[in-house]
């Protein structure tokens, strides 16, 4: 257990509707990062923030996607109109970020999610 | 573009033998490069990182070389034991702080008991 928690682990949804995903970080990360894994490739960026600001955006993150993270701690990621192109493992990672130095990312065991 | 890739998707290795997993990376403006190690139903776990000007970094029983002049990138795990069965990712990153992370495709890793 890496400290980070991911809710819920595993979301079986219908195509058209909307989902929403939780993460909760490492209580003082500050940076926060969502990334989305298909079966058997490695896991693609998506997202990050630092503390409430959203830092940058992949283009992999359609209109369709909203990632938030109000006060910055725990974060949201909704996914609008699922397409089963959508399916996929949803991970979060976070990171404390100081000056100088490397911020290893710890993960969350990720939300499954399938679209049918 | 940018792109960091395995030679291998899967290796087998006899418990109690040395492993190496090897990457191919085409971006050379990374400053980092970095091993995760991902079991099934789990998030990528850090294993190891280096800066790009270094050759050479050990860890507990892993060591990372990295040959920037042919683009290449190993994990060597000593002794490899059972609980060492999983897919490894190569990764890269720029900057001192870990922006964002791009991931090869994985190497799974069977130990033979």
């Amino acid at each position: 257990d890496t400290g980070v928690s991911q809710d819920p682990r595993h979301k079986i949804t219908k195509r058209g509707q909307n989902v929403t995903f939780r993460c909760d970080p490492i209580s003082e990360h500050n940076r926060l990062y969502w990334y989305r894994q298909t079966l058997g490739q490695g896991p693609e960026f998506l997202t990050y923030f630092q503390n409430e600001a959203q830092l940058e955006k992949s283009r992999l993150l359609s209109d369709r996607f909203s990632a938030e993270r109000p006060k910055g701690s725990f974060s949201t990621l909704e996914i609008q109109r699922t397409e089963q192109g959508d399916s996929a493992m949803y991970l979060c990672a976070s990171s404390l970020a100081l000056a100088g130095g490397t911020y290893e990312q710890y993960f969350g065991p990720g939300t499954r999610l399938t679209v049918t | 573009g940018e792109s960091v890739g395995l030679h291998l998707p899967t290796l087998s290795v006899q418990e109690g033998d040395n492993s190496i997993i090897n990457c191919a990376y085409s971006n050379s403006a990374s400053d980092y490069f970095i091993w995760y190690k991902q079991e099934s139903g789990k998030g990528p776990q850090f294993i190891i990182d280096i800066r790009s000007n270094m050759d050479k970094r050990q860890g507990q029983r892993v060591t990372v070389l990295l040959n920037k002049t042919v683009k290449h990138l190993s994990l060597q795990i000593a002794a490899t034991q059972p609980g060492d069965s999983a897919v490894y990712f190569c990764a890269e990153t720029r900057g001192t702080s870990y922006d964002k992370v791009i991931f090869g495709p994985g190497t799974s890793l069977s130990v033979i008991p």
